[in-house]
């Protein structure tokens, strides 16, 4: 059974730096074909794509946050962290953790999700 | 690649039939998925590859499409149904990721 569960801040101050903590069972990020990602939805929003990190250490990150975000990963824990520097009201957001799947070549979906964590950025 | 869903909020009354309608800005082949999330929770996948059924989602839930234009079909609607559903593509390389508005289902 895949789970993944999101932990971190639940307040930070404008200016910081966030960082989250999925912790994810059912699976390893060893295995071919595999990936976490993160997502976000700010309240009473749609849902952004944020990052993605596969099980050979390649990562991708959204374009418009590219220079803000780092995506890790610790499979000895079970372990993906992002941090995004800078932070803003704007990135107010409850944040998800999700596992991803190959289905073919160079392409992923995502199945299982995390309950998510909300991040107010408040000062 | 830009996701357009419509319409915003659709009205149906329970046991009828809804069609949810989702539109890519350029073809994102059958690499399109549908999810379905409940206030306060998580988003839950229902189908992938354009037409596959998640597992352990009743058959009611079905989808077609591929290219630019796909539907989702939720025959028989039952009370659960009523809340948001996102098409979501993942086609683009290097990847890119992106969600529609979503379509809020609401009782008639």
């Amino acid at each position: 059974q895949i789970t993944l569960k999101e932990s971190g801040p639940t307040l930070v101050k404008p200016t910081q730096t966030l960082t989250l903590t999925c912790t994810f069972s059912g699976f390893s990020l060893t295995t071919g074909g595999v990936g976490v990602a993160w997502i976000r939805q700010p309240p009473g929003k749609a849902l952004e794509w944020l990052a993605l990190i596969y099980w050979d250490d390649d990562k991708c990150y959204s374009p418009s946050l590219r220079s803000r975000l780092t995506i890790t990963k610790d499979t000895s824990k079970s372990q993906v962290v992002l941090t995004m520097t800078n932070m803003d009201p704007v990135d107010t957001a409850t944040y998800y953790c999700v596992h991803s799947k190959r289905i073919a070549t160079q392409t992923y979906y995502f199945d299982y999700w995390g309950q998510g964590t909300l991040v107010t950025v408040s000062s | 690649i830009v996701m357009t869903q419509s319409p915003a909020t659709l009205s149906v009354s329970p046991g009828e039939r809804a069609t949810l309608s989702c539109r890519a800005s350029q073809s994102v082949r059958s690499n399109l998925a549908w999810f379905q999330q409940k206030p306060g929770q998580a988003p839950r996948l229902l189908i992938y590859d354009a037409s596959t059924r998640a597992t352990g989602i009743p058959a009611r839930f079905s989808a077609s499409g591929s290219g630019t234009e796909f539907t989702l079909t939720i025959s028989s609607l039952q009370s659960e149904d009523f809340v948001v559903y996102y098409c979501q593509q993942y086609n683009d390389w290097p990847p890119l990721y992106t969600f529609g508005q979503g379509t809020k289902l609401e009782i008639k």
